[in-house]
């Protein structure tokens, strides 16, 4: 079964402490992962997508990177307004439909 | 500025009532998408459209109906026969075409059951 899980659920730091999030995922053949950003109330914005193994993408303070069996958004020296719910989702060779995580609720405490 | 706009913000709606949420897009994209969004759960595919006067069903369709006569809106009705219909409701749109594409979303309507 076609599945991806973020982890961790949240994740607290100071204004400045980089770390990463994780998506991990099983699908039969990866046509396409997304990364999102959604504030309270909003509807996700949409970061990145990576298309194969190996592959990096950077905007701002995130970059995100993807294996053959997860991805990381990694964010260096966040700032408070970094704060949000970081949603991943895959997209399957065999099927156009997005498979969807339940997001890691980032808080970035100045 | 070309964009998805869902109205309205807020609805609320009486148990045995139905209800219509507006999605317009005018980015001129094929495709059209509603989810559903509860906390603690991933988005949930309730329909989709690839095309004009075309749609099926996703994951949770049930109590749920939709038309797609133009290729700017695909309003979505919550019918008294959704049981659980609490919850975040998005509209989202992509080129299509078959391709691996980019869904853009718009703000969201939160409808409640009183």
């Amino acid at each position: 079964e076609d599945q991806v899980t973020q982890s961790p659920e949240a994740l607290r730091l100071q204004e400045g402490e980089s770390s990463s999030l994780n998506c991990s995922y099983t699908v039969s053949g990866l046509r396409g992962l997304f990364w999102y950003r959604q504030d309270p109330g909003k509807g996700p914005e949409f970061l990145f997508t990576l298309y194969s193994a190996g592959e990096e993408k950077e905007k701002e303070r995130l970059k995100a990177t993807l294996t053959k069996k997860e991805s990381f958004l990694h964010i260096t020296a966040p700032k408070p307004e970094d704060s949000a719910t970081y949603l991943c989702a895959v997209q399957a060779a065999s099927n156009y439909q997005l498979i969807w995580g339940a997001g890691t609720k980032l808080i970035i405490k100045p | 500025d070309g964009g998805i706009t869902q109205s309205p913000k807020y609805l609320f709606r009486k148990e045995g009532q139905n209800v219509t949420l507006s999605c317009e897009q005018n980015l001129n994209h094929d495709a059209m998408y509603w989810y559903r969004q509860d906390p603690g759960q991933g988005l949930r595919l309730i329909y989709y459209s690839q095309i004009v006067n075309d749609f099926q069903k996703g994951d949770i369709a049930e109590g749920y109906s939709v038309s797609r006569e133009k290729k700017e809106s695909f309003p979505l009705t919550v019918t008294s026969a959704q049981k659980n219909p609490t919850a975040f409701y998005l509209c989202a749109s992509s080129r299509g075409g078959g391709i691996t594409d980019t869904q853009y979303f718009g703000p969201g309507t939160r409808l409640t059951v009183l």
